[in-house]
């Protein structure tokens, strides 16, 4: 059974930093480029970030470049999102998902999320 | 980016016959793909690709279209599918989600 369990949200205050985790399991994690999602109430979901199977290759929105990296660690099936000087705008419930295939940004789907972590940018 | 409007909430009644559009602003092909989310639950993935089931999905549920205009169909609804709908592109850059329709029971 394909598991994602993500962790490190929580609140921290306009222009510092957080750094989220995303545990897979129950499928060949360095098989699947991996993505980061987020919803808000007023936004909905917005795609944040993908990697490629490798970590060699990763892809943001633009309102996170430069401040937000996605990486990844296959020999611990983890994925991860650093995010600096963040915002309120930051603010919403963060989805680890599995790409659909193993490169890019496009033509693929999330065949696979999980249960999120929510973060709040607030002073 | 490219917009997708999806129609407003619905209701539906167990046992009938629902159908939810999703508009791109601009072509996506046939890279549309819809997902399911419960409250207080992740997004599931139902149809991708325009058409294609995602494993484990019953076969009430399907999709159809290409280009800017896409359905999404539940035949026959039944109770435990109140939730909210999304659709997603993935032909052009960034990835865009719709703002989803809300299906409630009549």
């Amino acid at each position: 059974e394909v598991q994602l369990v993500e962790s490190g949200g929580g609140l921290v205050q306009p222009g510092r930093s957080l750094k989220l985790s995303c545990a897979a399991s129950g499928f060949t994690f360095s098989n699947y480029g991996m993505a980061w999602v987020r919803q808000t109430p007023t936004k909905g979901l917005e795609w944040v970030a993908s990697i490629s199977t490798g970590g060699g290759n990763t892809y943001y929105r633009d309102s996170v470049k430069g401040r937000f990296t996605i990486s990844r660690d296959n020999a611990k099936n983890t994925q991860y999102l650093q995010m600096d000087s963040l915002r309120s705008e930051d603010t919403a419930t963060y989805y680890c998902a599995r790409w659909s295939n193993n490169y890019g940004v496009n033509g693929g789907y999330f065949d696979y999320w999980g249960q999120g972590v929510m973060v709040t940018v607030s002073s | 980016d490219t917009v997708l409007t999806q129609s407003p909430a619905l209701a539906v009644s167990p046992g009938e016959r629902v159908t939810i559009s999703c508009r791109a602003s601009e072509s996506v092909s046939t890279l549309m793909h819809w997902y399911q989310q419960k409250p207080g639950q992740q997004p599931k993935l139902l149809i991708y690709k325009a058409s294609n089931l995602a494993s484990g999905v019953p076969a009430r549920f399907s999709g159809s279209g290409s280009g800017t205009d896409f359905t999404f169909t539940i035949d026959p609804v039944e109770a435990d599918d109140i939730a909210t709908y999304y659709c997603h592109q993935s032909w052009n850059s960034p990835n865009t989600f719709g703002a989803g329709t809300k299906l409630e029971l009549k």
